[in-house]
């Protein structure tokens, strides 16, 4: 079945240390967007990517890192920068803008804690 | 850039009855849909929608476009209906923005 895999699911990392999360899809996107969600909260965008080797950012991107090197993965990098790291981050996928309908479909998400 | 803004916030219902939640937005869009996010996070995509009316079981939806609304009905509430519904919206690029949401809890 096609779908979008966020690994890990939940990770607990010290401060200052940087954590990367992985996300990869099967559905033949060409775009992904990474959210960030605070407890209550709606989603920020985080980093998107339209296309392979091109990302542009998002409302919140300070602190974060990505890279685009193959259609199905848009892996995100937290990094020691991010001062509140701690949410639940949601990667999703959806089609060209001019592709019938650009259903946006979601990854099962990936909860850091840092302590 | 496009502001989207979801009305009530919070929803208490007692199960069998029937809802509307909105969501308005700021300029025209192209794309406009609709989740729930269950109890463990997920999100699951209920319609895709930028303008006229879907149906799918108990509930439907209806965008506006020209008046930049869209409704989410929800007929014979269940407790499974329970969760978080969000309205996201885009507008000419890819970038899709979300509202705050509707906090849903359907007592048995």
């Amino acid at each position: 079945d096609g779908g979008i895999t966020q690994s890990p699911k939940y990770l607990f990392r010290k401060e200052g240390q940087n954590v990367t999360l992985s996300c990869e899809q099967n559905l033949n996107h060409d775009a992904m967007y990474w959210y960030r969600q605070d407890p209550g909260q709606g989603l920020r965008l985080i980093y998107y990517s339209q296309i392979v080797n091109d990302f542009q950012k998002g409302d919140i991107a300070e602190g974060y890192s990505v890279s685009r090197e193959k259609k199905e993965s848009f892996p995100l990098t937290v990094t020691s920068a991010q001062k509140n790291p701690t949410a639940f981050y949601l990667c999703a996928s959806s089609h060209r803008r001019n592709a019938g309908a650009n259903v946006l479909t979601f990854g099962a998400g990936s909860r850091l804690t840092v302590l | 850039g496009i502001q989207v803004e979801q009305s009530p916030p919070d929803l208490i219902l007692q199960e069998g009855a029937n809802s509307t939640l909105r969501c308005n937005f700021s300029d025209s869009v192209n794309n406009l849909q609709w989740f729930h996010q269950n109890p463990w996070g997920q999100l699951i995509n209920l319609f895709y929608i930028p303008s006229g009316t879907k149906q799918n079981g108990r509930l439907s939806a209806t965008t506006v476009a020209t008046e930049r609304y869209s409704l989410l009905y929800i007929s014979s509430s269940q407790t499974t209906d329970s969760g978080v519904y969000f309205c996201a919206a885009r507008s000419g690029t890819y970038k899709y923005i979300f509202g705050t949401g509707t906090r849903l809890k359907v007592l048995a």
